[in-house]
């Protein structure tokens, strides 16, 4: 069964805020980390990834943090727009089995 | 850059018929090629995963059968549908070494009546 899980199904932010995104894994094996964007009809599209031997990661306006002490994972989308809006997967790679995991994922809503 | 192909978009079939989705990636070679299917509000489910040509790897067992005729194809077929095959199917790629992100299509989302 998928070790990688969400703390929360929705979030609601209003537009300009920043969002962030949870993810808890239990896998002490997973060595890989990835976020997608999912909207509606859509593939997920790749957001960022990070490696088990860095704590934070950056691109444009995105963050992703990882907390190997705690096995916690999070993205955080700053200046949210209502073109954010959709549902964020988390992913985790086995190592010793080398494939993905997916979390079911947090549907997002930006409010002008 | 690279592409990935899925078609068709949406396909409504028959209980019993046969089914065979084609998923192309353009502008990588020797990828790691898989097809996972989705159900409303979860997360995604591999179904087939392949490193080669002809190499199919099989996660959970099922209705379904993956064939990989050509280095950059991937199919995802069967011979007689059942009502329970109906969802969002999503074929993705991967570079071939370790730690790469893998690259979804946009789906075929099935219809069994």
């Amino acid at each position: 069964g998928e070790s990688v899980g969400l703390h929360l199904p929705t979030l609601s932010v209003q537009e300009g805020d920043n969002s962030i995104i949870n993810c808890a894994y239990s896998n002490s094996a997973s060595d890989y980390f990835i976020w997608y964007k999912q909207e509606s009809g859509k593939g997920p599209q790749f957001i960022i990834d990070i490696r088990s031997n860095m704590d934070k990661r950056q691109g444009q306006r995105v963050t992703v943090l990882l907390n190997k002490t705690v096995k916690h994972l999070s993205l955080q989308i700053a200046a949210t727009q209502p073109g954010d809006s959709a549902v964020y997967f988390c992913a985790e790679r086995d190592s010793t089995l080398g494939r993905l995991y997916f979390g079911r994922g947090t549907q997002l809503t930006v409010w002008p | 850059s690279q592409t990935i192909h899925q078609w068709p978009a949406t396909l409504v079939q028959p209980v019993g018929s046969p089914l065979s989705l084609e998923c192309t990636v353009e502008g990588t070679s020797n990828p790691n090629l898989y097809w996972y299917r989705q159900a409303a509000g979860r997360g995604l489910q591999l179904l087939f995963y392949s490193v080669g040509i002809g190499q199919i790897s099989s996660e959970v067992p099922q209705n379904l059968s993956a064939s990989r005729p050509q280095d950059r194809q991937f199919i995802l077929s069967s011979k007689k549908l059942l009502l329970s095959d109906s969802g969002f199917y999503l074929c993705a790629w991967s570079a071939f070494s370790p730690n790469q992100p893998q690259h979804f299509g946009d789906g075929t989302r099935l219809s069994i009546l």
